[in-house]
């Protein structure tokens, strides 16, 4: 299948700084990525869906202004965690498709530790 | 999108088929069934996808009945390598074609 990466694999920040994570698809154009979380014990969490070029579009209870998605091109979108608390602290996922009906791969995921 | 139901758990044994159920009874026409699996710590992997015939590749086959409520995900010679959640998941274009991730099915394979 197609190869989602995912950077960095692991952060551990101090609280009140702002973290990036960079995922790109390496052998495809990624039309569309999602941002998931996922908490321990728990099933992934939608957070956003961005499509290249537009403003991302966050699911319910997601903050927009914390949770900062850029998708400037057809193989990376970054999401930066601004001002981090440790609640904060949790496994994000980034996955991508090609087209509207594509199947979707993931990356390896980030796991951020705020402190 | 139609929400799925499958077990939490279920163990099997190494070498034999795990068969993976999940019921869909709501689901529309236009809307595919997929499956992933999440290894510990991991981002998850895709494995398959159907619409409505039964379809194989080289990780397994599903097999979707044919009012498309429910379908079984076959691993068809188990290994430790799979113990892994298993999700199912229903998507179709009404949702903008996100994946919706429920609890899905965390598989023990026992040597």
């Amino acid at each position: 299948g197609a190869v989602v990466s995912q950077h960095p694999s692991r952060v551990i920040c101090k609280s009140g700084t702002s973290v990036k994570i960079e995922c790109r698809s390496l052998d495809f154009q990624a039309t569309t990525m999602f941002w998931y979380r996922q908490f321990p014990k728990q099933s992934l969490m939608l957070m956003a869906t961005s499509n290249e070029g537009s403003k991302a579009t966050y699911e319910q209870g997601v903050e927009k202004d914390k949770f900062l998605i850029n998708h400037a091109s057809l193989t990376l979108s970054t999401l930066t965690v601004t001002s981090a608390h440790p609640e904060d602290s949790s496994f994000y996922i980034c996955s991508a498709r090609e087209g509207e009906i594509s199947e979707a791969f993931f990356g390896q995921g980030t796991r951020l530790t705020v402190v | 999108d139609a929400k799925t139901t499958q077990p939490p758990s279920m163990d099997c044994a190494e070498g034999r088929a795990a068969n993976l159920p999940c019921n869909h009874s709501t689901i529309s026409g236009n809307e595919y069934v997929y499956w992933y699996r999440q290894i510990h710590s991991q981002g998850p992997q895709y494995i398959i996808h159907g619409l409505k015939n039964n379809e194989t590749n080289e990780m397994a086959s599903l097999i979707i009945t044919e009012d498309r409520k429910s379908s079984t995900l076959i691993l068809p010679h188990a290994t430790l390598r799979d113990t892994a959640v298993y999700y199912c998941i229903v998507r179709g274009k009404a949702a903008g074609n996100k994946l919706t991730f429920g609890g899905g099915t965390r598989v023990l394979v026992k040597p």
